[in-house]
């Protein structure tokens, strides 16, 4: 149980276009999902929280016009890197906080971004 | 501000050595504490936590981690390691327990030799 699904998994797109990354619990609910990043090599940094039904909450130094969130069921969120550039070149990860236990997070297997 | 160190970027052990990797923690209060792997292709995976209790944890894989507050280390260990266990390990913190947020470390490498 508490599998947590990506898609894509990878993706090439070309500078100044849209890329959007699904995220899915598919077997609970999540009124709460996280999206991080992770460069080569280090660590996952937290870019936002999303929350079901409201808007998203983003870290500092995120810019949340560049990379959109969606919570729009309990199931899925959506991030979506808007004009994107080579520098925005990264992995990201989200995870989904099991119903009620919010003390546990559920990770998918990450996307692997690459802007040309 | 809260910070997780992981002072081994990477480590070789040999299979069926034992392991140990270390993490620290700077935060005034006892957080949550968390040690997660990642694996080429998969989600990270959550191997133990802490929140209270009892100071050894025991996870999954055969997995251990001790708690020692007075030296602010959550310290991952297993007795004998699998080639298996080649992986990136993270140490990870919750000190904002109103939004779970988690704070990683940087992580440690883990390469098994034959």
């Amino acid at each position: 149980g508490a599998v947590v699904s990506q898609h894509p998994s990878r993706v090439i797109c070309k500078s100044g276009t849209s890329v959007k990354i699904e995220c899915r619990s598919l077997d609970f609910q999540a009124t709460t999902m996280f999206w991080y990043r992770q460069f080569p090599k280090q660590s996952l940094m937290l870019m936002a929280t999303s929350n079901e039904g409201s808007k998203a909450t983003y870290e500092q130094g995120v810019e949340k016009d560049k990379f959109l969130i969606n919570h729009a069921s309990l199931t899925l969120s959506t991030l979506t890197v808007t004009s994107a550039h080579p520098e925005d070149s990264s992995f990201y990860i989200c995870s989904a906080v099991l119903g009620t236990h919010t003390d546990t997070q559920y990770f998918g297997p990450g996307t692997r971004l690459t802007v040309l | 501000a809260q910070s997780v160190t992981q002072p081994d970027i990477h480590i070789t052990v040999s299979e069926g050595a034992s392991l140990e990797l270390r993490c620290n923690y700077s935060y005034g209060a006892t957080p949550y504490l968390f040690w997660y792997v990642q694996s080429p292709g998969q989600g990270l995976q959550l191997l133990l936590k802490y929140f209270s209790g009892d100071t050894l944890v025991q996870g999954i894989k055969g997995f251990e981690a001790e708690f020692k507050r007075s030296q602010s280390s959550f310290n991952l260990r297993k007795p004998s390691v699998h080639w298996s266990d080649a992986a990136e390990y993270f140490c990870a913190v919750v000190t904002n327990f109103g939004n779970e947020k988690l704070t990683f470390g940087t992580g440690t490498r883990l390469t098994i030799i034959p």
